[in-house]
């Protein structure tokens, strides 16, 4: 059973489009929710999200986490090819290991 | 930026040798881990180190694993006797001086097992 839901899968749009990122995770022991952006390589560290309600913003990026509902959105604005990547969403819940989710594939086209 | 560099960044091993992979953390920071992605699937958690010991591991780091911190820089990971399915992205991330605090991660080592 998956503890880190992501949705959509995977997500094509066209340069410009805002979209909307979905996550949603266990209650047991929550500490933070992390979501990070793969390209070909390393997960690059995005945001870090503790408490429900807060906005972190970066650019034209922003997430938010609802403890209410177990979940957290990624957005982004006025997307460019360069946000194609996956992007992943990860726990600390409990012990200090991340649970990752299975990531949102987002292609942006031109 | 300092970053978490990984090497070599792709290792092709015969079935049942041992192979090393390489990890230099960040510098200032206490926790280190390593991670695994199978081609396709999620990156799943094997261990944390702390203060030059284990601090956690997953059902997946066995008796074949095991995890080094040699000198002041490096921090290793052994598997002792390879399998085809250890075949996966391996990436080593390391966090500052408390565990919660964000994880950064190398550019990962694919290994390949013949």
């Amino acid at each position: 059973e998956d503890k880190v839901v992501q949705s959509p899968l995977s997500l094509v749009v066209h340069e410009g489009d805002t979209v909307t990122l979905n996550c949603s995770y266990e209650v047991t022991n929550f500490r933070s929710l992390l979501w990070y952006k793969q390209e070909k390589k390393a997960p690059t560290f995005l945001f870090m999200l503790t408490s429900s309600g807060i906005e972190k913003k970066s650019g034209r990026l922003s997430s938010i986490l609802d403890k209410k509902e177990l979940s957290s959105i990624l957005n982004i604005t006025a997307t460019q090819t360069g946000d194609s990547a996956i992007y992943l969403c990860a726990d600390y819940s409990g012990s200090y290991q991340l649970t990752f989710g299975k990531g949102t594939k987002l292609s942006v086209i031109p | 930026e300092p970053e978490v560099t990984q090497t070599p960044s792709h290792q092709v091993t015969q079935m049942g040798q041992e192979v090393i992979l390489r990890c230099v953390p960040i510098s200032n920071h206490l926790y280190f881990y390593w991670y695994r992605q199978i081609l396709g699937q999620k990156v799943e958690f094997l261990v944390s180190f702390y203060n030059n010991e284990i601090s956690e591991k997953s059902e997946i780091f066995d008796d074949q694993f095991s995890v080094e911190r040699p000198d002041g820089s490096n921090f290793t990971l052994k598997i002792r006797s390879t399998k085809l399915e250890d075949s996966a992205m391996y990436f080593c991330a390391s966090s500052s001086w408390t565990r919660e605090q964000p994880q950064h991660f190398g550019d990962g080592t694919r290994l390949s097992i013949l």
